[in-house]
């Protein structure tokens, strides 16, 4: 049990609608992460929130974005929907300190663009 | 160049066979290093950090040789559970991290 939870686990939505993705860090960890993950690709690094700042951004456009709050949970919300949209959508969270690197991941949000 | 590349496989082994995967990063200034499993519609969970000195866990051994950069995994003894796909990460100074797209293993009776 990773302790991160996402929310909601599966969505539909149409092309141009906006969507918003939610999850809850484990507790003691002030960093949380996004990622999309295609079919048979690796997870790409959408961006990084630490202490409710973003400090690290992937090859992505604004029309993605996302807030962490006080309590390290975290939304990513993306605008203008597209089909290539469709993917999973991880959440990780995870300590910031140096040498540290273990990501501990929620189960996802399965976004499907029609 | 990907800036961190993997064989997608799959590797298809025998139960009890050793199978080693490799990943090469193009960053040198790369500073941590990581092996994760993702089994099938899962999210990815970490099976090892990976250290210079190179680190072993039971059957799985991991290295890194950074004049070449390359991170490998090897598994010895496979079992059918060990069927999943392997995600090679590397971290640099900023913490953020770039996978691999990941290789597939499929071990069988």
């Amino acid at each position: 049990e990773t302790g991160v939870t996402q929310s909601p686990t599966h969505l539909i939505k149409t092309r141009g609608q906006q969507v918003t993705l939610r999850c809850s860090s484990q507790s003691g960890h002030n960093t949380v992460s996004w990622y999309q993950q295609a079919l048979g690709q690796g997870p790409q690094f959408i961006f990084q929130y630490y202490r409710e700042e973003e400090n690290g951004r992937g090859n992505f456009p604004p029309r993605f974005s996302g807030l962490q709050f006080p309590n390290y949970s975290s939304e990513l919300n993306v605008n203008a929907l597209e089909l290539d949209d469709s993917a999973l959508y991880l959440c990780a969270s995870s300590l910031q300190v140096p040498g540290s690197g273990e990501l501990f991941f929620g189960e996802g949000s399965r976004l499907t663009v029609l | 160049r990907k800036e961190v590349e993997q064989d997608p496989g799959p590797f298809n082994v025998p139960e009890g066979a050793t199978v080693a995967f490799n990943c090469t990063y193009s960053n040198s200034a790369s500073q941590s290093f990581f092996w994760y499993r993702q089994d099938c519609r899962k999210e990815p969970k970490l099976l090892m950090s990976v250290y210079s000195s190179g680190n072993e866990d039971g059957r799985f051994t991991a290295q890194l040789n950074r004049a070449s950069q390359y991170i490998s995994l090897l598994i010895r003894d496979s079992k059918l559970s060990d069927s999943a796909t392997y995600l090679c990460v590397v971290r640099g100074g900023s913490y953020i991290p770039t996978f691999g797209r990941g290789t597939s293993l499929i071990v069988h009776p």
